[in-house]
């Protein structure tokens, strides 16, 4: 079974600030890695996706990628409190579906 | 903008029942995903199909089955609906080129009881 970790928190982070969101995957044969935020009750909205090893920036977002340790990151600067949501790691499967982890969820305080 | 529509939003049903739950997408996308997710559990995969007529079992596609005659619509169904298929279900496409984004529906919320 393909596995993605993610630390179920809740993150706690106060306003203004940097959130680390962190997940770990266990096929080391996997390609393609996204984020996706979901608020409660609606369903996820994708974030952002990252290929490369290396960072990727979109806005307050910035995906961190290293395969050879097998984890993807997320961070989000200048938090606010409408980024509290649960953030959701997927991993391409086999080239169709997505595996997911369980998700983080990310609570920022005013 | 991708437009992923599940007509039937919040739906009570009673055990052994058959129940329905469509899926109609206008991009012309290849795949098309039903996953569920409960809480603690995350999201999983039931079936997906990549064309149509084709169908592929996910991770727990027990008392599941699905439909696709057209390439625009995917159904879910539940051949006689259990209290622990209560649950949201979320469908999803994806173009199947590579980085494969998926985009969910906004949900079905389906109550067994």
């Amino acid at each position: 079974q393909k596995e993605v970790e993610q630390n179920s928190g809740p993150l706690s982070v106060p306003e203004g600030a940097i959130a680390s969101l962190n997940c770990t995957y266990s096929d080391r044969g996997s390609q393609s890695f996204f984020w996706y935020r979901q608020y409660s009750g609606k369903s996820p909205e994708l974030i952002m996706f990252i290929y490369s090893n290396g960072d990727k920036e979109d806005g307050r977002f910035t995906a961190q990628l290293n395969k050879a340790s097998q984890y993807v990151s997320l961070l989000i600067r200048d938090s606010q409190p409408s980024d509290s949501a649960t953030y959701l790691c997927a991993v391409e499967n086999s080239g169709y579906a997505l595996n997911f982890g369980k998700g983080t969820s990310l609570l920022v305080t005013p | 903008d991708v437009k992923v529509t599940q007509s039937s939003r919040y739906l009570v049903k009673r055990t052994g029942e058959k129940v329905f739950l469509e899926c109609v997408q206008d991009m012309d996308h290849e795949n098309m995903f039903w996953y569920r997710q409960d809480p603690g559990l995350g999201l999983r995969l039931i079936y997906f199909s990549y064309d149509v007529k084709m169908k592929e079992k996910g991770d727990i596609p027990e008392g599941y089955s699905v439909s696709r005659e057209k390439k625009e619509r995917f159904s879910l169904i539940l051949e006689s609906a259990s209290t622990n298929q209560t649950s949201m279900y979320l469908c999803a496409t994806s173009t199947g080129l590579p980085g494969n984004t998926i985009y969910f529906g906004e949900g079905s919320w389906l109550t067994v009881v």
